[in-house]
């Protein structure tokens, strides 16, 4: 299958602080990458579409200022926790397709941590 | 509002034998359904889909059930090997060139006794 990258696996960061957390697809292009978190023992929960060369769109109850997200090229999209806070400590997975299948491609997710 | 929902938050079932993982949605949109497994700290992976115009699609040990009339889904894996432990979730998708938009269920942990 396609293969998608997230980077980093793991973050641990201070209240106030901004973490950016990447997600690449490595053997395909990827025009719209989906972003989800995941509480303990939790569903994974759509927070935002990232479209190339656009807006991202939110899910609602998703602050857009606080989770900022680029997708500057077919396969890189970023999603920035800004001034985190301990409640934004969470695993975070993005997701892409390719253009010819219909099941997403998880990247390995991040374990955010914020202290 | 939950959607997707796998009832069943855990099943335990003894190598060789049938497990059999339930899904039920409430969104007559879907038009596209996925089981997706996962490990702790790792993203999800693939296993198997349905779309709405099947009732049933098999792939090896795996076999995905849809009763459209009922809102129900089922994964059946046979013979179960304790490699398959592991989270399983539901996932759907209603469609229209998006289907990489998925809403999950809450997942159930199987475990698989040697």
């Amino acid at each position: 299958g396609a293969v998608v990258s997230q980077h980093p696996s793991r973050v641990i960061c201070k209240s106030g602080t901004s973490v950016k957390i990447e997600c690449r697809s490595l053997d395909f292009q990827a025009t719209t990458m989906f972003w989800y978190r995941q509480f303990p023992k939790q569903s994974l929960m759509l927070m935002a579409t990232s479209n190339e060369g656009s807006k991202a769109t939110y899910e609602q109850g998703v602050e857009k200022d606080k989770f900022l997200i680029n997708h500057a090229s077919l396969t890189l999209s970023t999603l920035t926790v800004t001034s985190a806070h301990p409640e934004d400590s969470s695993f975070y997975i993005c997701s892409a397709n390719t253009k010819t299948a219909f099941e997403a491609f998880f990247g390995q997710g991040t374990r955010l941590t914020v202290v | 509002d939950q959607q997707v929902k796998q009832n069943s938050p855990s099943l335990s079932v003894q190598e060789g034998r049938i497990s059999i993982l339930n899904c039920d949605y409430t969104n007559s949109m879907f038009d596209y359904f996925l089981w997706y497994k996962k490990y702790p700290a790792e993203g999800p992976t693939f296993l198997i889909s349905i779309s709405s115009i099947k009732d049933k699609n098999e792939d090896g040990r795996f076999t995905v059930f849809l009763n459209k009339s009922a809102k129900h889904l089922s994964l059946h894996i046979v013979p179960s090997q304790p490699g398959d432990s592991a989270v399983y979730f539901c996932a759907a998708s209603a469609g229209s060139g998006n289907t990489g938009k998925l809403i999950f269920g809450q997942g159930t942990t199987l475990q698989v006794k040697p």
